[in-house]
């Protein structure tokens, strides 16, 4: 079955710049979505077909995805961004998620 | 803004089977694909499968062989029924609105902790 692989944790310092990878064979064929998830709350998208962000999310966030790897970038890395993240697609007729990376700004 | 919530029982025997329903809010069921999606305690997301409005379903094929997803129109909810839990079937689960058959999730309902246990 398709895999889609991040790192376990990542941290950055406030006001600088976060990239949380996810990697799966062939990914960039893909389109790839990416989900906040806080502590005791539903997860929300932050970026759908690799680049897109939804209403209401901070200019900030932002994707890519070639290759094998896609990337969710956060510029400006705020407090309120701590959490953890998801990344998604699809393969065949599946949906996968990654493992998830919790990010953590100290 | 459309909003999805989730019920049913919290505590499920082992063996048994788990029911939950989302109702969906602020919006019609039509035209969407409707999924549920757990996750267990410090754990990550699994997709547990979809339904779309006209009743076309797609499950995780890890699950496939006890999930049912149905959907009432006519009461704009949508409903999972998990056969023969097990402790390991202990999660939050949620409800979440996807568009398109290549979809991605959003919103998503607050989510409801099962546990399955005697």
């Amino acid at each position: 079955s398709y895999e889609l692989t991040q790192p376990p944790s990542v941290s950055v310092s406030p006001g600088q710049t976060a990239s949380i990878t996810c990697s799966g064979d062939k990914l960039g064929d893909k389109y790839v979505c990416w989900y906040q998830q806080k502590p005791g709350q539903s997860p929300v998208l932050v970026i759908y077909q690799d680049t897109k962000r939804p209403s209401g999310i901070p200019e900030r966030f932002s994707g890519s995805n070639s290759g094998n790897t896609a990337t969710l970038t956060i510029s400006g890395t705020q407090a309120m961004d701590e959490a953890d993240y998801y990344c998604q697609a699809w393969d065949s007729s599946a949906v996968v998620f990654g493992g998830g990376t919790k990010l953590t700004v100290l | 803004q459309v909003q999805l919530q989730e019920s049913g029982p919290g505590l499920v025997k082992p063996s048994e089977t788990l029911s939950l329903t989302c109702t969906v809010s602020n919006g019609s069921i039509s035209s969407y694909y409707w999924s549920w999606i757990r996750q267990p305690p410090g754990k990550g997301l699994e997709w547990i499968g979809y339904i779309y409005y006209s009743g076309t379903t797609n499950y995780n094929p890890s699950l496939k062989s006890r999930v049912t997803i149905s959907v009432d129109t006519s009461k704009n909810q949508f409903s999972l029924k998990l056969r023969s839990v097990t402790a390991a079937d202990t999660a939050v689960y949620y409800c979440a609105r996807g568009a398109g058959p290549r979809h991605w999730f959003d919103p998503w309902g607050q989510g409801t902790l099962v546990t399955v246990s005697s």
